[in-house]
């Protein structure tokens, strides 16, 4: 099972919004509702910040949100802050009966 | 407080074998599956597999099938992993999550830094 694609890097400055981009297959992202993202800040354990596809767990703020079209999965950051600076994963359920990550955003708050 | 609480670093020859335990505290052990999920460095995660804690049974990833066992105690709310015949690209930080399904992991330890290394 290949990664997800997601691009190497983004940036964006305080206030704006950003969205990262997850493409899979039919297989993985296109067959199945069960995508998640997970913010992991250096030398921390990845924390779930969305759940099939757009569910926020609780004490998630409000400003990440999720979708999906088609192939590919997105995260989209409002209100950018300091604080959201660091690497993004996004995962999904395959018809492999297994779990595929992404390589991984970073994300640079300028 | 909901935690997953991992064993420490291990130091490993080409060859060993190793057996991560996760203590589980703050919720029904057998309510959840338990997923382990390992890090390369300067890499994305990758799932390793999980286990029906319930139920005791598993499901492994191909490329790790014959050589990873999931457990758990359910006396203790314990998981564990252990990974035979360990080789130099199975150096990674291991972590334990707890999985109530739909492929999500909303749970993690703090992780298990394990180093293979003649």
């Amino acid at each position: 099972q290949s990664a997800l694609t997601q691009p190497a890097s983004v940036s964006g400055s305080p206030g704006q919004s950003i969205t990262i981009s997850c493409t899979g297959t039919s297989t993985d992202v296109g067959g199945y509702n069960y995508v998640s993202w997970y913010q992991q800040h250096p030398g921390r354990a990845p924390k779930l910040m969305i759940s099939e596809v757009s569910n926020r767990p609780s004490g998630v703020s409000h400003r990440f949100s999720g979708s999906k079209s088609g192939n590919t999965a997105s995260l989209t950051i409002s209100g950018l802050q300091a604080e959201d600076e660091a690497d993004y994963y996004c995962s999904s359920y395959t018809s492999s009966i297994s779990v595929v990550f992404g390589g991984g955003t970073k994300l640079t708050v300028l | 407080q909901i935690q997953l609480m991992q064993s420490e670093t291990e130091v490993k020859k080409p060859g060993a074998s190793v057996k991560v335990s996760c203590k589980a505290t703050g919720y029904t052990f057998t309510s959840y599956d338990i997923t382990w999920v390992r890090q390369a460095p300067g890499q994305g995660p990758e799932w390793m597999g999980g286990m029906n804690v319930n139920r005791g049974n598993t499901n492994y990833a191909q490329k790790l099938q014959g050589r990873v066992t999931m457990t758990a105690d359910t006396s203790t709310n314990t998981a564990y992993m252990e990974l035979r015949n360990l080789r130099s690209d199975d150096t990674a930080v291991y972590y334990c999550t707890r999985d109530p399904g739909a492929a999500t992991f909303d749970i993690w330890g703090h992780g298990t830094m394990v180093t293979v290394s003649s």
